[in-house]
This record gives C-alpha cells, structure tokens and sequence, in this order.
C-alpha cells in the first residue's frame, strides 16, 4: 500500500525554524517528484515545493524561495521540508503530495494526512 | 503564473441532483495538465481527475470531466451524500508552480 506520513510541525515563534518530514512506503520511491503542498485554516490548496527524483532538481513558489528548502534522503524513503525565518503567513497544515511518474502528466495522485505548522508568538 | 478561477465558490444542492463545476485558466492550458481534487473536512485531498477527463482509481462514474483551453468543468451526475465537499482543479504544466483553483464548495441544501 502506497503511503506517505508527514512529521515535525508544531508551534514555532516568527522568524525561527521547523523541519518537516515525509516517510514514504510502498513504492520506488527515488522514481518519484515529490511535493509539498500547503493549506492555511479556512483557504484552498498553495503549492510550496518540489523535488525530483534522481536528479535532485528543485523547484519552490516564489512566496518561499530563500527560506524554505526541500531535500530528500532515496535512502531513506524520505522528503524533508526546512522551513527558516518563518512568518505568520506561513501556518498551515503541510501535505506531502507524490506526482504521477508517466511523464505525460503531472497531478498530484498520492497525499499524506498533512502536519498542522502554527507561527505564532 | 497562471491563475484558476472556479466558480461557484459555493453551492447548496439535494442529494440525487446533477452539478457542473467550473475552472477557468488565465491561459491555455495543455488538457494533459488540468487535475480534480475532493476534499472533506479533516482528510488530505484525493484526486479524482487527471488529464481532464480521466478517472483516477477507485472514482465511480458519475464523476467526469471536460473542457480545453481555459475552460474546464466537472460534473457529478447525481450527488450521492458522500459526495457533499469541497473541489480543487489545479494545472500542473511542465514547469512549477503548479497551481490551484480556489474551490468550491458543494454543501448539502
């Protein structure tokens, strides 16, 4: 059974840090682009960051380039998300999303259950 | 960028009624690109539709796609109460970001 199980969120004050991660099972997982979407309480779906899966290309929304890096360990099954100097705007909850590998699309056809990130003071 | 407007935001509708769902893109769009999401409260989005028109796995077929260009629609044929929810198209183009519409929400009348 394909799984992804995301950890790490919690409370953080404005401009600290917090590192999300995301284990995955039950697929190749280095065969995979892998995301990060986020969701603010009450608002729609925002994509924040990407990451290929062999070649290690990344790609970030422009309202998170130089503060948030996404990383993965094929080793280990496992995407990471360091979110640094972090701002109000930023809570939410954080899906970790797996993208369809056929190359002729790119929906999103696997999501964890999400882990809530509040920044706050 | 490109931007997704669906409307309505929301609707109020009865169990066993047909409802069509829009997505309109600021630009052309690749049909290969445009995906479906259904959301419920509490859970992580599911996907529904890829590539427009096609079924992701397990989705019955009272659900189906349509559309081209900067026009999009998804239509459920008769609302099971399952199906009472809030729906996400998003573009996924060759290049990030990939965005998303900002829902609709189909509520129970």
């Amino acid at each position: 059974e394909v799984q992804l199980v995301e950890s790490g969120g919690g409370l953080a004050q404005p401009g600290g840090s917090l590192r999300l991660s995301c284990a995955a099972s039950g697929f190749v997982f280095s065969s995979y682009t892998m995301n990060w979407v986020r969701q603010a309480p009450g608002k729609g779906l925002e994509w924040v960051s990407g990451m290929t899966g062999s070649s290690g290309i990344k790609y970030s929304a422009d309202s998170v380039k130089g503060r948030f890096t996404i990383s993965r360990d094929n080793a280990k099954n496992t995407l990471y998300l360091q979110m640094d100097s972090l701002r109000d705007e930023d809570s939410a909850v954080y899906y970790c999303a797996r993208k369809d590998r056929s190359g002729s699309y790119n929906h999103f056809d696997c999501w964890g259950q999400g882990t809530l990130v509040t920044v706050s003071s | 960028e490109i931007v997704l407007t669906q409307s309505p935001g929301t609707l109020s509708l009865s169990p066993g009624e047909r409802v069509t769902l829009s997505c309109r893109a600021s630009q052309s769009i690749s049909s290969s690109y445009l995906a479906w999401y259904q959301q419920k409260p509490g859970q992580a989005p599911r996907l529904l539709i890829f590539a427009t028109s096609n079924r992701a796995t397990g989705i019955p077929d009272r659900f189906s796609g349509g559309g081209s260009g900067t026009e999009f629609t998804l239509t459920i044929s008769r609302l099971e109460p399952e199906d009472f929810a809030v729906y996400y198209c998003q573009q996924s183009g060759i290049s990030p970001p990939w965005t998303f519409g900002q829902g609709t929400k189909v509520e129970i009348k």
